[in-house]
Formats: structure tokens, C-alpha cells, sequence
């Protein structure tokens, strides 16, 4: 079964509004999670590493204050996406690494956002 | 800097051909983890195989296999008789040691004709 679960599996929301996707690690405690983003047709580009109680770490590129990340625990992080727009619409996922020795590493199902 | 090519786009079988996926890497560490993930139109990522860079026996896992080539920093996907089943766009990943950054390859949509 999964051991990383991320809801929701898709969201449709309004242009300006706030979206939050959760990443739940089920069998073991996340040291860090990393958040990926996956335009159509594309590869999974990363957006921000998240530690346990720390600020999380953004890629180049990626605005901070538009996507908000909270690692409050060690068996979930959120993303938010603040006040959305239709750019935004896209395949979010996330991964989770822990373990005795950080040996483990998995993926979220993904969330599809769509902004209208 | 980590880089994954996957230098094939799109493939097209006939259902019951083999078929092999490449993957070629770069990286400057020397401990490192390679993957393979599966993601089918349904979008979730199906995680397939995990090698790390000291081991280069080659695996098999049913109509599956792999092959870890450090010599040409390959790790290429077979898939024996494919099925329809197994149309989806295929990922190849590349991890440092510590898991610090997943790089992932471009991706190759494999698709099996019935």
C-alpha cells in the first residue's frame, strides 16, 4: 500500500483563491519532504525541500510567498498555493525521505490543480 | 550537477515485443541512487526499482528488468513481451547519497499497441 498519501488527488478553484495540499508520510517520520511540480507532457521539476521544523529550502525560481510550505511535524507537510491563478494549474506531488538511516524515499499519488 | 537523460521521447510497441528504455546519468558523487518510476495516465507515480551506486548486479523483477552499466553511467529499463498495461511515460531519477536532491530524467512515454 502507499506510504505517502497526499490530498487531494485534484482540486478546481477559483482564480484568487488560497489551495492547500497535504503530504502525509503513513509508516515512518519524513526528515524532509520535497515538493515537485509537473507541467503536461513534462518532467517533475523540484520547488522546495522542507526539514521537520525548519524553513523550507525554494529552487531558483520559485516565489516563496506565492507557495507557502509548513514540514510542522514529522509525518506531514503542506503546500499552499496562494491566491491561484490559471498559471498555477498544474501536477503537484510530493516525496518523503526518512527512515533509521534516510534509507527510505517515496512519492505522493499527486495532486492536480486547476485554476479558473 | 546531477543530470538524467532520457534521450528517447516516445516509443511504440506492438504488444508482446520487447522493449528497453535508456537512461544515462551524470553525476560527480560516488555514492548515489538511481530510480525508475512509472507514471500512468492516471498521473500517480508508481515507484519501480531503486539501485545504489555500489551495487551493479543487474536485476529482474517478472517481465521487468534492469541494467546498471557504471562503465557508460547507464541504467537502461527492459520490458520483456510488453502488455497494453504497461503504456505510460516511464521516469528515470537520480538521487546524491543523502537523498539532498532527486533529479529526474524528461521521460519516455512508452506506448504498447494492442
Amino acid at each position: 500500500g502507499a506510504v505517502v498519501s497526499q490530498h487531494p488527488s485534484w482540486v478546481i478553484c477559483k482564480s484568487g483563491t488560497s489551495v492547500k495540499i497535504e503530504c502525509r508520510s503513513l509508516d515512518f517520520q519524513a526528515t524532509t519532504m520535497f515538493w515537485y511540480r509537473q507541467f503536461p507532457k513534462q518532467s517533475l521539476m523540484l520547488m522546495a525541500t522542507s526539514n521537520e521544523g525548519s524553513k523550507a529550502t525554494y529552487e531558483q525560481g520559485v516565489e516563496k510567498d506565492k507557495f507557502l510550505i509548513n514540514h510542522a511535524s514529522l509525518t506531514l507537510s503542506t503546500l499552499t498555493v496562494t491566491s491561484a491563478h490559471p498559471e498555477d494549474s498544474s501536477f503537484y506531488i510530493c516525496s518523503a525521505r526518512g527512515g533509521a538511516t534516510n534509507e527510505k524515499l517515496f512519492f505522493g499519488s499527486g495532486t492536480q490543480l486547476s485554476v479558473l | 550537477a546531477q543530470k538524467v537523460t532520457q534521450a528517447q521521447t516516445e516509443i511504440s510497441v506492438v504488444e508482446k515485443e520487447d522493449v528497453t528504455l535508456d537512461c544515462v546519468y551524470e553525476t560527480r558523487d560516488t555514492t548515489y541512487y538511481l530510480f525508475w518510476y512509472k507514471q500512468p495516465p492516471s498521473g500517480e507515480l508508481v515507484f519501480l526499482i531503486r539501485r545504489n551506486s555500489f551495487d551493479e548486479q543487474n536485476e529482474i523483477s517478472g517481465r521487468y528488468s534492469w541494467n546498471f552499466q557504471k562503465s557508460t553511467s547507464s541504467f537502461n529499463f527492459t520490458i520483456t513481451a510488453s502488455q497494453v498495461v504497461d503504456s505510460a511515460v516511464y521516469f528515470c531519477a537520480l538521487s546524491d547519497g543523502g537523498y539532498q536532491k532527486v533529479t529526474f530524467g524528461t521521460g519516455t512515454k512508452l506506448q504498447v499497441i494492442p
